[in-house]
């Protein structure tokens, strides 16, 4: 079986940037979910998307945003990047409750 | 192929009783192991955690032991509760990725 990839898995940017994240869902998962993992904090649910529409969202600004696409891989948009916004940022897809995360991006903002 | 492995999909517990979940990993260069709790559509809780120069570690009704010979942990939850029933990961890091199992959902029986 296929895992699920996350590219890039390092990254370093600007504040004021943009950042596209990207998540390849294992084959026959239709739901993917991002998370925000910060130092020495557990995830904490972004949004999930299920057949290419986002059936829910953590307490994230709108400036996060997402897309999956048919073949359920997905995006993580983050627009106007914080300092804060420097994290782990994992993707998990699933089919009735059974999850592969990947193994994650590290985002640092300077 | 799968670095940190849950190869219980789900488990049945009675109230009161002792749930063991086990979890095992490939990886040796790992130094540092997590339990999470997940309920749907909500991000994985970070549960409890133990660092390679341990063999144990409490927390309340939760214990990780961890042997290192086998590349073996298991979270022990003692005694079960209702508010136990929760899909349960178990991650594994090198300080620069963490990786997560499938996950095991517990059910705990009145």
């Amino acid at each position: 079986e296929t895992g699920v990839t996350q590219s890039p898995t390092h990254l370093i940017k600007t504040r004021g940037q943009q950042v596209t994240l990207r998540c390849s869902s294992q084959s026959g998962h239709n739901t993917v979910s991002w998370y925000q993992q910060a130092l020495g904090q557990g995830p904490q649910f972004i949004f999930q998307y299920y057949r290419e529409e986002e059936n829910g969202r953590g307490n994230f600004p709108p400036r996060f945003s997402g897309l999956q696409f048919p073949n359920y891989s997905s995006e993580l948009n983050v627009n106007a990047l914080e300092l804060d916004d420097s994290a782990l940022y994992l993707c998990a897809s699933s089919f009735w409750g059974g999850y592969t995360f990947g193994s994650g991006t590290r985002l640092t903002v300077v | 192929d799968q670095q940190v492995k849950q190869n219980s999909p789900s488990l049945s517990v009675q109230e009161g009783r002792i749930s063991i979940l086990n979890c095992d990993y490939t990886n040796s260069m790992f130094d540092y192991f997590l339990w999470y709790k997940k309920y749907p559509a909500e991000g994985p809780t970070f549960l409890i955690s133990i660092s390679s120069i341990k063999d144990k570690n409490e927390d309340g009704r939760f214990t990780v032991f961890l042997n290192k010979s086998a590349k073996h942990l298991s979270l022990h939850i003692v005694p079960s509760q209702p508010g136990d029933s929760a899909v349960y990961f178990c991650a594994a890091s090198d300080g620069d990725k963490i990786i997560f199992g499938k996950g095991t959902r517990l059910h705990i029986l009145p």
